[in-house]
């Protein structure tokens, strides 16, 4: 029971232009969501969150925004640099699952230059 | 800002040994402390969740003989794969929980990548 999905495996855009990363989530007891960057063999990086009170978090070129009623966040970066290269994972995590965090399966984003 | 050390960054062993790995919170203290896998293209899959000071949680599935883990102070977990067997081989990653940093305080380790022959 996957229950943060990123449907899409892969993403290619080119340099400067817009990422868009999207994630899906079916659990409603979720109340933050956050989003990852990770190179091969190393460990994830913090980009950014979102509480569910909000529905839209900034942060220089990211940006994260949270549909709350189509259980669906997406991540922006813009503009789109080579070293954004990496995979991304989207995490959700709730009072209800006490500190656990659930993620999704990563989304490979290849920026073009 | 918030660092976690695992150590070390990569290991081969040979089947029926075991293998020790470290994770450390190198400024802050962290009371939770979590252990993750990854496999090849997947996502990182949680194994246990490390309090210091008590047993750790293991989630549904992860053999808590196999993989033991002891959080005996603030600063430091280790996850031990006993008795290594191939299908042992794999990305595992910690994760530190830094309180004073909110939502983003779960600190993440480089991970050890682990090659049992």
């Amino acid at each position: 029971d996957q229950q943060v999905k990123q449907n899409s495996p892969s993403l290619s855009v080119q340099e400067g232009r817009i990422s868009i990363l999207n994630c899906d989530y079916t659990n409603s007891m979720f109340d933050y969501f956050l989003w990852y960057k990770k190179y091969p063999a190393e460990g994830p990086t913090f980009l950014i969150s979102i509480s569910s009170i909000k529905d839209k978090n900034e942060d220089g070129r990211f940006t994260v925004f949270l549909n709350k009623s189509a259980k669906h966040l997406s991540l922006h970066i813009v503009p789109s640099q080579p070293g954004d290269s990496a995979v991304y994972f989207c995490a959700a995590g709730g009072q209800y699952y006490g500190n656990k965090l659930v993620f999704g399966a990563g989304t490979i984003l290849r920026v073009k230059s | 800002g918030a660092v976690v050390s695992q150590h070390p960054s990569w290991v081969i062993c040979k089947s029926g040994t075991s293998v020790k790995i470290e994770c450390r919170s190198l400024d802050f203290q962290a009371t939770t402390m979590f252990w993750y896998r990854q496999f090849p293209k997947q996502s990182l899959m949680l194994m246990a969740t490390s309090n210091e000071g008590s047993k750790a949680t293991y989630e549904q599935g992860v053999e808590k003989d196999k993989f033991l883990i002891n959080h005996a102070s603030l600063t430091l977990s280790t996850l031990t794969v006993t008795s290594a067997h191939p299908e042992d081989s794999s990305f595992y990653i910690c994760s530190a929980v830094n309180r004073d940093r909110g939502r983003g305080g779960y600190t993440f380790g480089s991970g050890t990548r682990l090659t049992v022959v």
